[in-house]
C-alpha cells in the first residue's frame, strides 16, 4: 500500500506570497493532519480534516488555512507569507482518531 | 510550561549500547502515546503505539508508560548506528472536539550511535 505523498517536496517563495501545499493519505484514510515542524517550536499541529470538515486547529493565525476534497486528499495553504513560516511542513493520514497517523514526507517551504 | 517535555540530548552512544529516551506530560487527558524517529530531511516514522500503561516490546525496542507518573520511554537494546536520527514522543489526548486528530510531540532527542 502506498504511503503518504506530498507535493511539491521544495518550495522558495518570496515575503508576500501565498502558497499551496498539496497531501495524498493513505488509501482508505479519512482523517488528514497538517503540522509545521521548526528547529525552535517543534512539531506543532496546525488543523485536521475529516470527510471534508474541519474538525481541529491549531493555533495559528487565520492566513493558515486548508481543506479536503471527497477522495480525502488535503491541500493547506498560506497567504502573506512571512520569513517565520519558513518550516518542514507535514501531512499525516489515519483511519480515525486514536488510530495511528502515517507521515508523509514533508514540504521544505523556505520564505526570502 | 509544555504539555510535553523531552530532554532534547544529544546523546551518543557507542554501538551496542542500550539507549533509553523519556517523556513527561502534564496532560491527563493524554490516552494514546507514540514514538516516531525521524531521519535527517525525512519524514517522521512511527516506531511504537501504545494505549495502555506498561510495557510493549517489538524487536529491539520496549515501550513503557507509566499514566500515574505521566512518564513514557523507550529502550532501544543492541543499538546500531542505523538507529542515529531523532527520536520524537507523540502523545493523542481523548477529550471531544479539541483533540480531533492532534499529536502533541516532545521537542525529540538526538541520538548518535558511533560503530
Amino acid at each position: 500500500k502506498a504511503g503518504v505523498t506530498q507535493t511539491p517536496r521544495y518550495l522558495i517563495k518570496t515575503r508576500g506570497q501565498q502558497v499551496t501545499l498539496s497531501c495524498s493519505p493513505i488509501s482508505g484514510h479519512r482523517s488528514v493532519s497538517w503540522y509545521q515542524q521548526t528547529p525552535g517550536q517543534g512539531l506543532q499541529f496546525l488543523f485536521e480534516y475529516f470527510s471534508e470538515t474541519q474538525r481541529n486547529k491549531g493555533n495559528f493565525p487565520g492566513r493558515f488555512s486548508g481543506r479536503q476534497f471527497s477522495n480525502s486528499r488535503s491541500e493547506m495553504n498560506v497567504s502573506t507569507l512571512e520569513l517565520g513560516d519558513s518550516a518542514l511542513y507535514l501531512c499525516a493520514s489515519s483511519l480515525a482518531r486514536g488510530e495511528t497517523q502515517y507521515f508523509g514526507p514533508g514540504t521544505r517551504l523556505l520564505v526570502l | 510550561q509544555k504539555e510535553v517535555e523531552q530532554d532534547p540530548g544529544p546523546l551518543s552512544v557507542p554501538e551496542g549500547a542500550i539507549v533509553s529516551l523519556n517523556c513527561t506530560y502534564s496532560n491527563s487527558a493524554f490516552q494514546y502515546f507514540m514514538w516516531y524517529r525521524q531521519y535527517s530531511r525525512k519524514g517522521p516514522e512511527l516506531l511504537m503505539y501504545t494505549y495502555s500503561s506498561g510495557n510493549k516490546e517489538d524487536g529491539r525496542f520496549t515501550a513503557q508508560v507509566d499514566k500515574s507518573s505521566k512518564y513514557i520511554s523507550l529502550f532501544i537494546r543492541d543499538s546500531q548506528p542505523s538507529d542515529s536520527a531523532t527520536y520524537l514522543c507523540a502523545m493523542e489526548a481523548n477529550a471531544g472536539g479539541t483533540s480531533y486528530g492532534k499529536l502533541t510531540f516532545g521537542q525529540g532527542t538526538i541520538l548518535t550511535v558511533h560503530p
